[in-house]
């Protein structure tokens, strides 16, 4: 089995940067996606890690540790748009479909 | 290009009634899921399809049953519901191959409640 760990809620400041924590525990591993969604929208795919590091894309990175079984989500110059749910989904090795197992979320609010 | 999209976006549906949530892509994906989002659960897999006429149970599907006909619709019926699946559905499809790994696209969910 999987299991994620996300911390449920966080605040941070307009234009200040933000480190969202996921950790896990997987039979195997074979990736690790984050998602950001809005209240009351669909997921939009943020990030994927497969290896170890750092991963940027623009304001957004996502690092990833497979021995420590941890990533986390760092956004820089935070925007009020920001505020969202931020999920953590890992792939696992056994059984097909490109299945995904989902965090809770951590629910970020960004105020000025 | 839609990407995904799902039919209807809100239902209210008395116990024991039936429905068929519809989910559509039209970007030629394998991989189609149906997950449910219920407050401090996160989403979870209820039922997914690898192909047309291919289809397996996730995570939480009792209570659902799952169609798919043509690649690029995938169909959740819930046959006599219960308050219990009160819930967002979100349907997601992915290119597919299991040995890459892709993100997956989600449609914009189905609000439904049983009363």
């Amino acid at each position: 089995g999987q299991n994620i760990d996300q911390p449920t809620e966080m605040t941070a400041t307009e234009g200040a940067i933000v480190q969202i924590n996921c950790t896990y525990q997987t039979s195997g591993f074979n990736g690790l996606f984050w998602y950001q969604q809005h209240a009351g929208e669909a997921p939009t795919f943020l990030s994927y890690n497969v290896l170890d590091g750092l991963e940027e894309k623009g304001r957004f990175s996502s690092f990833l540790s497979r021995s420590k079984g941890y990533s986390y989500l760092l956004l820089k110059e935070l925007q009020m748009k920001d505020s969202a749910s931020y999920l953590c989904a890992v792939k696992g090795l056994t059984g097909g479909g490109n299945k995904l197992t989902f965090g809770t979320g951590t629910q970020l609010k960004v105020e000025l | 290009n839609a990407g995904v999209t799902q039919t209807p976006k809100f239902q209210v549906l008395k116990t024991g009634q039936s429905m068929t949530l519809q989910c559509a892509q039209d970007m030629n994906h394998e991989y189609m899921y149906w997950y449910r989002q219920d407050p401090g659960m996160g989403l979870r897999l209820i039922h997914y399809s690898v192909g047309a006429g291919i289809t397996d149970q996730g995570e939480v599907p009792n209570g659902y049953n799952v169609s798919r006909l043509k690649k690029q619709n995938f169909l959740l019926g819930l046959e006599s519901a219960a308050p219990s699946q009160t819930s967002v559905y979100f349907c997601a499809s992915t290119p597919g191959h299991s040995s890459v790994s892709y993100e997956q696209y989600f449609g914009p969910g189905t609000r439904l409640t049983v009363t």
